[in-house]
């Protein structure tokens, strides 16, 4: 089955700065790769994800890569804020069935 | 539309009892997901039940089941509670296709004692 693998598993940096967050998976049938943020005390949500037949995908301050040959894909925020402090997980799936998620990375932003 | 709804919010229970958990996924979504989540422990999968049917299921022990009926509605049962089974309880619900996101309720904390 599919195992996803998840790095670093905390991350604290400067407000502004950048942060990065990686994954990688096992089966390459995987094609669908969302990223969720859980906030302390709440459920996870959507931030960005992205398929398959796309390597890259951004949404304002945030941007995932992806890189199918290599089986692994990646967070990137920029310009980080303190409400940006949350738990990160990333998950593969395929068709959208099976979700399996990583261990998570808990991400601090410092003022 | 409605999100993912989960009740009960929070319950305690003692060792031996069992408990059931319901989720109502999001309107003409036929795919719910069971997760559990402890401190340090991330998402760990449950089941998965698509049309009634348990479609995929994680390395959990015989006293974790579900079910889901003909409206999508999904229930999970855990017999025999264990001190360790205490732990926030997600469900997740998408529509079947690529790309379907997962929704998340707002979890069930369950407490054994």
């Amino acid at each position: 089955g599919e195992n996803v693998e998840q790095h670093p598993s905390t991350l604290s940096v400067q407000e502004g700065d950048s942060a990065v967050i990686k994954c990688t998976y096992s089966d390459s049938a995987s094609n669908y790769f969302p990223w969720y943020k859980q906030e302390l005390g709440k459920r996870p949500q959507l931030i960005i994800d992205i398929r398959s037949n796309v390597g890259e995908k951004k949404d304002q301050r945030i941007a995932v890569t992806l890189n199918k040959t290599a089986k692994h894909f990646s967070l990137h925020i920029t310009e980080t804020q303190p409400e940006d402090s949350a738990v990160y997980f990333c998950a593969a799936s395929i068709d959208g069935q099976n979700f399996v998620f990583g261990p998570g990375t808990r991400l601090s932003v410092l003022p | 539309k409605a999100g993912v709804t989960q009740t009960p919010r929070y319950l305690i229970k003692t060792r031996g009892q069992q408990v059931t958990l319901s989720c109502s996924p999001i309107s003409g979504h036929r795919s719910v997901s069971w997760y559990q989540q402890t401190p340090g422990q991330g998402l760990q999968f449950l089941f998965e039940y698509f049309s009634e049917t348990q479609r995929n299921k994680g390395n959990f022990p015989g006293r974790f089941s579900g079910r889901q009926f003909s409206n999508s509605r999904s229930e999970m049962n855990v017999s025999t509670l264990e001190l360790g089974d205490s732990a926030l309880y997600l469900c997740a619900s998408s529509l079947v296709g690529q790309g379907a996101e997962a929704f998340f309720g707002q979890g069930t904390r369950l407490t054994v004692v």
